[in-house]
């Protein structure tokens, strides 16, 4: 079946550094993709999403990168600061679906 | 305005006991989810509803039933719990758009 898949499950950066976040999906018809965060002990939170007409989106501190050739989504934090140490999930979901498909997740520690 | 809350938050049950976890939203959604993550998981779904009186089945449904009698409140039954079962339990929401809205979770312990 189709998936959202991620290359790396953890990844620790230092404080005030980039981080940059990958996913692969594999469905080439998805038109929507989500990234959420998920503190320890709390529900996924929305951070930002992207549409499939686009290539970039950004946020406050974050942007969101597509790359519909390879497939590819990434999430860049700017500045990392202690607070963003999370869980990130990216989700994707199909043209007329009901459902979002959620990637396995990557672990982000910060490093003081 | 409270957003999605979950109820309990944390409970244990005994293989073979049941019981009901309640989603309640007060954003009007049309859409609601139940999910379960398990550790170093992603989430994944359990049923779903497009709307008042409907529900549907997603990824994985054994063992659970649902039911949407209110707009507002989304149910999972478990009618005979499995250690299997054990599992962070997730609900919900969204409306036109495609973000979906998550609740705090419920935390189940199935001895």
């Amino acid at each position: 079946g189709e998936s959202v898949g991620l290359h790396l499950p953890t990844l620790s950066v230092q404080e005030g550094d980039n981080s940059i976040i990958n996913c692969a999906y594999s469905n080439s018809a998805s038109d929507y993709f989500i990234w959420y965060k998920q503190e320890s002990g709390k529900g996924p939170q929305f951070i930002i999403d992207i549409r499939s007409n686009m290539d970039k989106r950004q946020g406050q501190r974050v942007t969101v990168l597509l790359n519909k050739t390879v497939k590819h989504l990434s999430l860049q934090i700017a500045a990392t600061q202690p607070g963003d140490s999370a869980v990130y999930f990216c989700a994707e979901t199909l043209q007329g679906a009901q459902k979002l498909v959620f990637g396995q997740g990557t672990r982000l520690t910060i490093n003081p | 305005n409270a957003g999605v809350t979950q109820t309990p938050k944390f409970r244990v049950l005994k293989t073979g006991q049941s019981m009901t976890l309640l989603c309640a939203q007060d954003m009007n959604h049309e859409y609601m989810y139940w999910y379960r993550q398990d550790p170093g998981m992603g989430l994944r779904l359990i049923h779903y509803s497009v709307g008042e009186g409907t529900t549907a089945k997603g990824e994985v449904p054994d063992g659970y039933n649902v039911s949407r009698l209110k707009k507002q409140n989304f149910l999972l039954g478990l009618e005979s719990a499995a250690p299997s079962q054990t599992s962070v339990y997730f609900c919900a929401t969204r409306q036109g758009g495609k973000t979906q809205y998550f609740g705090p979770g419920t935390r189940l312990l199935v001895l």
